[in-house]
């Protein structure tokens, strides 16, 4: 069975500082991971998708993440947070044999001016 | 593509009452996704359709949730007898079948379900 687990519920940055948010997963095959974003009464948004190509995932709007299968993890990285950053982030895993998506908990990000 | 469109936006019933949401998917996308989503927590998975077929149901879909893809283009959801831990956001993904990857999932704005 799959399962994702964020590692922290809320992250707060300052503006111009790096973001990371922690993801690690469980999946039995070979597994496809995204980083969703929602922001306050929106839909939730793709930033990014890892697929057995690239360990390095690059994203919209300067974010990336680094698919790591020794440490089970998805790391969400971005070296300069915006206001306009703040929002709930979801670490979400699939792969071919169980195309539903599961999603973690999510992280909130705040930034800070 | 117009995107994932569900209506309506919102809906406030009493407890017992049926309600139906629909679901319009991103034109030619094949499978269609529905999940809820509680306060604080990730989208959870209900069910899914591949064209007119419903492939896969979670056991979170109780006997009073049913849904339905008649043609294979739009979906909708209806839950009979609402209770009010049905309270909750509904929300609508479509995709195209990949080929080699998972395929990736656009979602539409949700529909937020109140019961009192």
């Amino acid at each position: 069975a799959q399962s994702v687990t964020q590692l922290d519920s809320h992250v707060s940055v300052s503006e111009g500082t790096p973001v990371l948010l922690r993801c690690n997963y469980s999946s039995s095959y070979s597994p496809s991971l995204f980083w969703y974003v929602q922001h306050p009464n929106k839909g939730l948004q793709l930033l990014l998708k890892y697929t057995s190509a690239a360990t390095l995932v690059k994203g919209i709007n300067g974010f990336e993440a680094e698919f790591k299968k020794s440490e089970t993890s998805f790391h969400l990285t971005k070296p300069s947070a915006h206001m306009s950053d703040a929002a709930e982030y979801f670490c979400v895993v699939s792969d071919l044999r169980y195309t539903p998506l599961v999603f973690g908990k999510g992280t909130r990000l705040s930034v800070i001016a | 593509d117009t995107g994932v469109s569900q209506d309506p936006r919102h809906k406030i019933t009493k407890r017992g009452q049926n309600v139906t949401f629909r679901c319009d998917p991103i034109s030619e996308h094949n499978r269609l996704y529905w999940y809820r989503q509680t306060l604080g927590q990730g989208p959870e998975f209900l069910t899914y359709f591949q064209n007119e077929a419903q492939l896969e149901k979670s056991r979170l879909l109780s006997d009073r949730f049913s849904a339905e893809r008649p043609k294979g283009s739009f979906s909708t959801l209806e839950i009979q007898r609402t209770e009010q831990g049905d309270s909750a956001m509904y929300l609508c993904a479509s995709s195209a079948v990949g080929t080699g990857a998972a395929d990736t999932q656009y979602f539409g704005p949700g529909t937020r379900l109140t019961v009192l």
